[in-house]
Formats: structure tokens, sequence, C-alpha cells
């Protein structure tokens, strides 16, 4: 079945650490994104790309880091220099602008930092 | 800079009662605007979509959503809430890119 793979689901991380979060599509997306999802504060975009080999910052990039080397992979790398990791990250592909933007969702991984 | 609004963060209704909740986007071009839900303990699912067209959108579930566009609002309706439709609500737009803009969201509580 065609659709949007995260991992870790879980994942727990030490303060100063890196640590990266897959992100897999299988829907022949040419965008994908990456969201923070905080209580109250709805989903915040940190990184989008509408093509492979480019990526635009969303509203809080800062401290994440990704790449986009394959159409189908948009790892993100929440770096040490994130003040506030903990949080609930949200991967997702999107059609085209022409067919309709229809976005769809990965299930989603929990980072937490200890 | 470009920005979707949910003014109302929490909203409690009695089974019945008609749902409204506000939408506003800040963008002078051409939008597309969407609604989501996310039901307790589960994922974003999308409720409706406009993109053009009739600016008065029906979704799942019963949903509707108005695109007006002097008062660059799409706000979501219901005539009459039940229980199962606790959830948060979303609204988000994407402009002529693929950036996708959520609001805040607006948690529903429907008492029985």
């Amino acid at each position: 079945d065609g659709g949007i793979t995260q991992s870790p689901k879980y994942l727990f991380r030490k303060e100063g650490q890196n640590v990266t979060l897959s992100c897999e599509q299988n829907l022949n997306h040419d965008a994908m994104y990456w969201y923070r999802q905080d209580p109250g504060q709805g989903l915040r975009l940190i990184y989008y790309s509408q093509i492979v080999n480019d990526f635009q910052k969303g509203d809080i990039a800062e401290g994440y880091s990704v790449s986009r080397e394959k159409k189908e992979s948009f790892p993100l790398t929440v770096t040490s220099a994130q003040k506030n990791p903990t949080a609930f990250y949200l991967c997702a592909s999107s059609t085209p602008q022409g067919t309709g933007n229809t976005i769809y969702f990965g299930e989603g991984s929990w980072l937490t930092v200890v | 800079a470009q920005s979707v609004s949910q003014h109302n963060h929490h909203v409690i209704l009695s089974e019945a009662a008609s749902l409204e909740l506000g939408c506003n986007y800040s963008y002078g071009g051409t939008v597309n605007l969407f609604w989501y839900v996310q039901y307790p303990g589960q994922h974003l699912q999308l409720l409706l979509k406009y993109f053009s067209g009739d600016p008065l959108v029906k979704g799942i579930k019963g949903f509707e959503a108005e695109f007006i566009k002097s008062k660059f609002s799409f706000n979501l309706r219901k005539p009459s809430v039940q229980w199962s439709d606790t959830a948060e609500y979303f609204c988000a737009f994407s402009d002529s890119s693929y950036k996708l803009i959520f609001g805040s969201g607006t948690r529903l509580l429907v008492r029985p």
C-alpha cells in the first residue's frame, strides 16, 4: 500500500546529541514536509521540499537540518542547537499543486530529550 | 508573513448544538484552504478543502466551510454536532508554492 513511513516512532536523546528522523514515501509525491506539533500551537512548519535537491526553511527551521537526495526520502536532523526539541514530529507529502495539493501525513515520531 | 489564525482555542458544546469555528488567513494571492481534524489518539484527517469554484465546500461527516475572499476567512460549520465530533480541528492554507501553513488548532468538546 502507498503511504508515508516515519521511523523511529519513539526516540530518546541525550542533551547535546544530534538525532535523525527518517521519512520515506512511496506515493511518488514531489513535495515533502516536516512539521512539529506541540500542545496549543498546532503544526508548525520546519522545512519543506518541492523537488529533489531543493528545500526551503519553514517558520521554525533553527536547530534543524534536512536533505532531499531522493524523491522518496526526506530525513530530518534535530541538532544540539535546537533548544527545545522534545515534541511530536510529523512528516508529510503532497501531490502537485495543479492536482489539488492534498497532503498526506505519516504516523509521527515522538522525540524526548532526557 | 503568511499566517493562519484560529481565534477559538477551546469550544465546548452540547450535542445537537450548531458549530462554527473561525479561520482567517493572511495572504493576498490565490490560496488553497483546508480543514483537518485530529481525533483523540489518532492522526490528522482531511475534512474538506477549497481550491476554486463554489465557495461553499462540503466535506465528510456533515461538515462544510465557506470561503469568503473579502474577509480572508474559511469558517467551518456543522448544523448539529455529535459527541463523536470531539476532536482538535486545524485550518490550513497553501499559496501558489507547496508551502502549507496550519493554524494553532481549536479543541472541540461535545458533551453528551
